[in-house]
């Protein structure tokens, strides 16, 4: 089962920021948090990735609380092709990636 | 452009038939992963390989049967298949099998079993 608790839908209007919840209040000390999202008819499209501190790239940021049992990602400026289900995924130990039902970002112009 | 390219991109088959999905990583990955997602149902891992040796199975049905020639492509042939074996199959790649290593996907096999 996904240990992570995301809203099932979400809108933004194009040009503003897409904040994105997740829970994951019983994350392990040495497990990371990962957001991918997967567009309509294509693969899982890998996003960001962080342990415990803000981390930043050219797709998002990711802000992990301090007792890290919850983190957000931020799209800066939307667009209509960041319409997507956006999974936020503790990574367990071993190799699998639990991918749960995700939060589906509508965004409108 | 992910640098995982999946072949077939759609599938149709009968049960009785015998066919193969191909996957090929360009991203010079030594793991590689089959996933199946089925509608309305979270992604499932079946296979993982680390250069070219399986490390995990997901207690999936003999009728899948992965094949790992070399680190770059990663085979999975199929035969026998049911109804409940239509879904999307992704392949997906990383740099190392542990933790904390992104994986890339491809856009995926959509398998229709008639």
């Amino acid at each position: 089962d996904a240990k992570t608790t995301q809203p099932p839908s979400m809108d933004c209007a194009e040009g503003r920021a897409a904040n994105l919840p997740c829970n994951h209040s019983t994350i392990s000390g040495n497990e990371y948090v990962y957001w991918y999202r997967q567009i309509h008819s294509q693969g899982p499209q890998y996003i960001i990735h962080g342990l415990k501190n803000n981390e930043t790239n050219e797709m998002a940021s990711l802000i992990i609380t301090e007792d890290r049992k919850s983190s957000t990602l931020i799209l800066p400026h939307a667009t209509l092709r960041d319409t997507a289900v956006y999974y936020c995924i503790v990574y367990q130990a071993g190799t699998a990636l639990i991918f749960g039902k995700g939060t589906t970002l509508s965004v409108s112009s | 452009e992910t640098g995982v390219t999946q072949t077939p991109r759609h599938l149709v088959m009968g049960m009785t038939n015998k066919k193969s999905l191909k996957c090929e990583q360009h991203l010079g990955h030594n793991a590689m992963y089959w996933y199946k997602q089925s509608a309305k149902k979270p992604l499932e891992l079946m296979f993982v390989y680390s250069l070219e040796e399986r490390v995990e199975n997901n207690s999936v049905p003999s009728r899948f049967s992965p094949e790992c020639p070399n680190s770059s492509h990663l085979f999975l042939h199929l035969h026998t298949l049911q109804p409940e074996d239509s879904a999307l199959y992704l392949c997906a790649s990383s740099q190392e099998v542990v933790m904390g290593q992104p994986q890339h996907f491809g856009d995926g096999t959509r398998l229709s079993i008639l």
